[in-house]
């Protein structure tokens, strides 16, 4: 069955430090993964999807077929990054992982 | 504005007493969800509807009916609410692509905090 893992519930860091949210997925096929951010008292919105291969806000993710994963990286963490992140698989459905809260501390 | 409207956006209710959150989108987008957002179990899916008259259920379904009558609404009714309903809920829209499979990306509403006392 597709599904997806996000490990970490909580994840906090200091501001310009690297940051990786990490996210798993079993699919049976080529997968298509999506990041979605929803910041303080703010709908969720999407971040990046891995076709794409762009970096929105300065975050990347590359889909790694051999470990089945799709993290998302920062290179150097902003306050305004704090927010709550989930990692998706469409399917003909969409399946979020249970989502990560990211707080940068300054 | 292409958007997804959620109404009501904050209700507090009784055991039992029946309520209905509807969800419109002016996108013309086929696919249609319902989601739940708890602290620590993340976003969980009730109901979706990949078009018109085509509703499926999700991972947690119990306790909600959905219809899909036109295009662009999508309403949760929750026929007797518990408690263990009390949550904030969240519509999206998203193009679905037939010959893929595939859900899009997905637009979202404000959400709806829900509160069954």
């Amino acid at each position: 069955a597709q599904r997806v893992t996000q490990p970490e519930k909580l994840l906090s860091v200091f501001k310009g430090a690297p940051v990786e949210l990490k996210c798993n997925y079993s699919y049976s096929g080529s997968p298509e993964l999506f990041w979605y951010v929803q910041y303080s008292r703010q709908r969720l919105q999407l971040l990046l999807r891995h076709i794409s291969r762009e970096s929105i806000k300065g975050f990347t993710a590359d889909l790694n077929k051999g470990e089945t994963s799709f993290h998302l990286k920062k290179p150097f963490a902003q306050e305004e990054d704090s927010a709550m992140y989930y990692c998706a698989l469409p399917n003909n459905d969409m399946r979020f992982g249970a989502g990560t809260r990211l707080t940068v501390k300054p | 504005e292409a958007q997804v409207t959620q109404n009501p956006r904050y209700l507090i209710t009784v055991t039992g007493k029946k309520l209905t959150v509807t969800c419109s989108q002016n996108m013309n987008h086929e696919y249609m969800s319902w989601y739940r957002q708890d602290p620590g179990l993340g976003l969980r899916q009730i109901y979706y509807s990949m078009n018109v008259e085509v509703t499926d259920k999700g991972d947690v379904p119990e306790g909600y009916k959905v219809s899909r009558k036109e295009k662009r609404n999508f309403p949760l009714i929750l026929e007797s609410p518990s408690p263990n309903q009390t949550s904030l809920y969240f519509c999206a829209s998203s193009h679905y692509g037939s010959g893929t499979g595939r859900t899009g990306e997905l637009f979202f509403g404000e959400g709806s905090r829900l509160t069954v006392l």
